[in-house]
This record gives structure tokens, C-alpha cells and sequence, in this order.
């Protein structure tokens, strides 16, 4: 079974400062799809950005980029200029074919001012 | 993307009890599903809503407990039966447009607490 795992439980960052999210998962399908995804406090579950695993090159989305490793099944996610609508839960997800996502625990940031 | 709506938002229900939670799609999708989220706690599946058919339940969720309905391509209904405290938790509705590369997009969720 497919496994995705979130080893920081809590993160903070400095505003206008730049952090990062690890993710790592466990698969051996070789086509398969990555996202992060932001919940706040709303508890509404925000789509961040997105990868798919026959793409070399990383996905961008504003200020949001990842470092995808596929070789070493990693997937961080790099928040860039962080601003106080940053803090959230983050939640990293895997998907192949039709099956649904499996996340990971997820990662607690704060946005420090 | 996929505008997704969940009745009722919130709710607060006695020990015993039954809750039926909606999930409507502004259009057709492929896929349903519906997850818990308890306190503090990531997302799990709870089952994959089936248009015309049983739901398929992952393991530790069985259907006379979270039975569930899926009549067309917009509407499914998750409901808690014989509710306890520890049924106290989000319920999200989730859906996939098309399979493939597809967005898995999510609904505003259910947040249920059990007296």
C-alpha cells in the first residue's frame, strides 16, 4: 500500500522568509500524481500546487515551488516571501490511476510577524 | 475545478443518534468520496460512493455504520449511525472530474460533534 509520510509535525517561518516541507511517500507504481495541499482554519482543503511523476521539471505556482526527487520518492514544497495567510495545515497527498489521495499527517506552520 | 457544497455545515447530535450529511456537485464528476477528519488529525477514507451501486468501504468502515447513497453524478450522502462521542469529526466530501490526471477536489466539510 501506497504511504505518505510528514516527519515535521509543527514548522514556523519569519515573514518574507522562505520554508520548506518534507514529504516522502512509498509507491512502486511509475505513473503516479503528488500535490500539497493547504487546509486553514476554515477547514476548507485549498489545492497548492501539484506534480506529475513523469515530469522531470518541478511545479511552480507563484510562490510556491517543489523539489521532486523521484528516485528517492521526496517531494518538499517551498514556501517562498511567506505571508501571514501562509499559516495553515499542510497536507501531502498521493494518487495513481483512479485510486483516491492518501495523505500524509500533515505539517502545522505558523507565519511569525 | 469543481464547486462542491455540504449540508449541513455543522452540527451538534445526542449519543444514539443518526446524521446524514449531503454533498452536491455543480456537474457530473466520475468519482465520489468521503473522508474524517478527527481532531488534530489527517484525512481518511472512509469510501468510495458508487452512482447506482454500494459504496466500497476501506477497512474499518463498514457500511451499516456509514452507509451511504450516490442516485446520479452530483449527489451523494454520507450518513453516522448510532453515533458516539468518538464519531465526533469533520466528514469531507471529495471529487474527481474525470479519472487520470484530474484534480481531486474537495468540499467545505461537515463539522460533527456527538454529545
Amino acid at each position: 500500500a501506497q504511504t505518505v509520510t510528514q516527519s515535521q509535525p509543527e514548522m514556523s517561518v519569519q515573514e518574507a522568509e522562505t520554508v520548506t516541507l518534507s514529504c516522502t511517500y512509498d509507491t512502486s507504481e511509475s505513473d503516479y500524481y503528488l500535490f500539497w495541499y493547504k487546509q486553514p482554519p476554515s477547514r476548507q482543503m485549498i489545492l497548492v500546487i501539484r506534480q506529475e511523476a513523469y515530469k522531470q521539471q518541478n511545479a511552480t505556482e507563484n510562490r510556491f515551488s517543489v523539489n521532486f526527487q523521484k528516485a528517492a520518492k521526496s517531494f518538499s514544497l517551498k514556501i517562498s516571501d511567506s505571508q501571514l495567510g501562509d499559516a495553515a495545515m499542510y497536507f501531502c497527498a498521493y494518487r495513481s490511476g483512479n485510486t483516491p489521495l492518501v495523505f500524509g499527517k500533515g505539517t502545522r506552520l505558523s507565519v511569525i510577524a | 475545478s469543481a464547486v462542491i457544497s455540504q449540508k449541513p455545515s455543522r452540527d451538534i447530535c445526542q449519543r444514539g443518534t443518526s446524521l446524514t450529511i449531503q454533498c452536491q456537485v455543480d456537474s457530473q464528476v466520475t468519482m465520489m468520496f468521503w473522508y474524517r477528519q478527527q481532531p488534530g488529525q489527517s484525512l481518511t477514507l472512509i469510501a468510495t460512493a458508487n452512482q447506482g451501486s454500494e459504496a466500497t468501504y476501506e477497512s474499518g468502515f463498514v457500511i451499516d455504520k456509514f452507509p451511504i447513497s450516490r442516485p446520479n453524478l452530483t449527489f451523494s450522502t454520507l450518513t453516522v449511525s448510532n453515533m458516539s462521542p468518538e464519531d465526533s469529526s469533520i466528514y469531507l466530501c471529495s471529487v474527481l472530474r474525470d479519472s487520470g490526471t484530474d484534480t481531486q477536489y474537495f468540499g467545505p466539510g461537515t463539522r460533527l460533534t456527538v454529545l
